[in-house]
């Protein structure tokens, strides 16, 4: 699975939008992009998974950049309780489907601040 | 909510024992991924089951072992623990999916058991 970059740390005001950044350069054309978010001692969550268009759901938005490097996870109006770590997890099911894991990075803390 | 379940929240058991830990799958789902979680890090996979036999293995030893029963519920077992076997343990729920020729399976995630071992 193609290796990840994300900052370590974000801060956002509450009632503003929380712009997640994630970097993949080496993603390759059958790779999805996933998002979870962890809330401390708690299960990851999944939030949003998208291969090269772009994704909405109730949670959040996901936007892949054309050359499908990048991807910005969007909050669009953060709270208390979306301070959590996000991670961004590139993974791909080959055609035989025998990759199963979801390799985890260390992620991103953002910090929303009332 | 995700609708996995694991069993215990809690544990605590000494060096040397061993631990079973379970999980239920959310409805509809027939796949189960285990992950152990050290303290201040990103979850690894230890191994996933299917149609009751182990699909794919992470780096993990051979005292880790795992089950998977007809119900799609899952136990993970823990022999001859070791102090840095101390972990949150997560098991994850998903069915294949296959969409425009690629397949998909999101993982969901239970709340995990948190083990310690002293």
């Amino acid at each position: 699975d193609a290796k990840t970059t994300q900052p370590p740390s974000m801060d956002c005001a509450e009632g503003r939008a929380a712009n997640l950044p994630c970097n993949h350069s080496t993603i390759s054309g059958n790779e999805y992009v996933y998002w979870y978010r962890q809330i401390h001692s708690q299960g990851p969550q999944y939030i949003i998974h998208g291969l090269k268009n772009n994704e909405t759901n109730e949670m959040a938005s996901l936007i892949i950049t054309e050359d499908r490097k990048s991807s910005t996870l969007i909050l669009p109006h953060a709270t208390l309780r979306d301070t959590a770590v996000y991670y961004c997890i590139v993974r791909a099911l080959n055609s035989g489907g025998s990759n199963y894991k979801l390799t985890f990075g260390k992620g991103t803390l953002l910090t929303v601040n009332p | 909510d995700a609708g996995v379940t694991q069993s215990p929240t809690h544990l605590i058991k000494t060096r040397g024992q061993q631990v079973t830990l379970r999980c239920s799958p959310k409805s509809g789902h027939d796949t189960v991924s285990w992950y152990q979680q050290a303290l201040g890090q990103g979850p690894q996979f230890i191994f996933q089951y299917y149609e009751e036999e182990e699909r794919q293995r992470g780096n993990f030893p051979d005292r880790f072992s795992g089950h998977q029963f007809p119900n799609y519920s899952s136990e993970l077992n823990v022999n001859a623990l070791l102090l840095g076997d101390s972990a949150l343990y997560l098991c994850a729920s998903s069915s294949l999916l296959r969409t425009s020729g690629l397949n998909q399976e999101t993982q969901y995630f239970g709340p995990g058991t948190r083990l310690l071992v002293l």
